[in-house]
């Protein structure tokens, strides 16, 4: 079935830092590629998408890129701030709709 | 604005004591949807509806049922609770269950059976 595996443990890294969380999934045909975030006290939010090998998602400074040789989908920002500070969720949807999760990291932003 | 509202955001129960969690939206969505989460694991879809009808996921225990009364509110009643129950449980609407379309999640009810 499709599943998704996000990289183990929080992530903490110092204000301006770049940040990379991985994310690679099994999935049986084409699926869509997702991150949400989930803020302290919030619900999950769609950060960013990609529906097609190569395509790039991209929001408020983060970027993934689908990448179909490597089934990844990894999720990075250039120069992170402490109001990045959340959990991250990458997910995909495959052939039929549902929306498969990984665990999440927790990412803490230092100033 | 909220857009999806789940009440009560922390309910604690008791061991077999049935307990409802309630999640309405303001969006118009054909679609609602209840995920569990439980501390540091995946979300797990439990079932949805889209409009009426009722989809229950395979390996969704019979001890977790749901309603529906219009489109603006859905319920999560857990008729047994066990202490595996203790989770977060999430609430989500989309327009159209057949499109990769966004999900809008609810803030949540973190349950806790004691």
């Amino acid at each position: 079935g499709n599943s998704v595996t996000q990289m183990e443990g929080p992530v903490t890294l110092s204000e301006e830092a770049f940040l990379t969380i991985n994310c690679t999934y099994t999935a049986t045909g084409y699926p869509s590629l997702f991150w949400y975030v989930q803020y302290p006290g919030e619900g999950l939010q769609l950060l960013l998408k990609a529906t097609k090998a190569d395509d790039k998602g991209s929001n408020k400074g983060f970027e993934a890129t689908y990448r179909k040789e490597t089934t990844s989908f990894h999720l990075e920002k250039g120069s992170v701030q402490v109001s990045d500070s959340a959990v991250y969720f990458c997910a995909l949807a495959g052939g039929n709709n549902r929306l498969a999760f990984g665990k999440g990291n927790q990412v803490v932003v230092i100033p | 604005d909220a857009m999806v509202i789940q009440n009560p955001r922390y309910q604690v129960t008791q061991f077999g004591k049935p307990v409802t969690l309630s999640c309405s939206q303001t969006l118009n969505h054909n679609v609602m949807y209840w995920y569990q989460q439980k501390s540091s694991q995946a979300p797990k879809l439990l079932f949805h509806y889209y409009d009426k009808d009722f989809n229950n996921e395979a390996d969704t225990p019979d001890n977790f049922q749901s309603r529906r009364p219009n489109t603006s509110f859905c319920f999560l009643d857990i008729r047994s609770p066990g202490l595996g129950d203790t989770a977060m449980y999430l609430c989500a609407t989309s327009r159209d269950p057949t499109t990769n379309e966004k999900l809008f999640f609810g803030s949540g009810t973190q349950l806790s059976v004691l």
